[in-house]
């Protein structure tokens, strides 16, 4: 099983400042099939990032995902107030799903 | 619009049973797999079973093999996961969700049922 390590465990910024979280795994993973999801308390967790780059519909263009292999990194590129929230990585593979065990980003 | 709705959470003692169920629309039901992912309290999110649109094949976590099983009703769109002999550390939310195959990311999620197991 493919084992998502995310850094930091807290990331505490100020709003307007850019956020850099990351993913790594344990064996190499397909860009194809990893995700990020963004969750607030109470919620469901939101889609934000599909085959690491791809922003999911309605998704404001601050954030970005990159990476490949077994380095993965969701960016935000200016903090809004609304972005303060738990951030996962997930990826897919032989029909066994793991998820990171998130970041949370927390108002400084 | 995807629509995607939990029931059947609540208390349950350890060693009991359980049956939740996810009541799905705005979509073809058959024609997707569909999967229950949990979060405890205060933790990450874990996944738990995975069933084919046909419901022919499933998976499961190894946490959950043996002890819960994943079916669905494609007849009532409805999707259900049987909890048999849960333990305290099943006590969770338990969120289905439309993985969209084959990518494996979950564009649409429930918005969960909450399970205590406790004597």
């Amino acid at each position: 099983e493919i084992v998502l390590t995310q850094s930091p465990g807290t990331l505490s910024l100020s709003p307007g400042e850019r956020a850099t979280l990351s993913c790594r795994a344990s064996q190499s993973v397909s860009s194809t099939f990893l995700a990020w999801y963004q969750q607030k308390p109470g919620q469901a967790p939101r889609l934000l990032i599909y085959g690491a780059a791809s922003r999911a519909t309605g998704i404001p263009d601050r954030f970005s995902g990159s990476g490949s292999g077994t380095e993965f990194t969701l960016t935000i590129s200016r903090l809004e107030p609304e972005d303060f929230a738990v951030y996962y990585c997930q990826q897919y593979g032989y029909l066994v799903w793991t998820f990171g065990q998130g970041t949370k980003v927390e108002i400084k | 619009e995807v629509h995607l709705l939990e029931s059947g959470g609540g208390p349950v003692q350890p060693g009991g049973s359980l049956r939740l169920a996810c009541t799905a629309s705005g979509f073809t039901f058959r024609d997707y797999a569909m999967t229950w992912v949990r979060q405890a309290p205060g933790k990450g999110l874990h996944w738990v079973s995975t069933i084919s649109g046909s419901g022919g094949s499933a998976d499961y976590a190894d946490s959950v093999k043996g002890r819960f099983t994943i079916s669905r009703d494609n007849s009532r769109n409805t999707l259900y996961l049987q909890l048999n002999s849960p333990r305290g550390e099943d006590t969770a939310v338990y969120y289905c969700a439309r993985p969209q195959l084959p990518h494996g990311y979950f564009e649409s999620w429930g918005q969960g049922t909450l399970v205590t197991v406790s004597s």
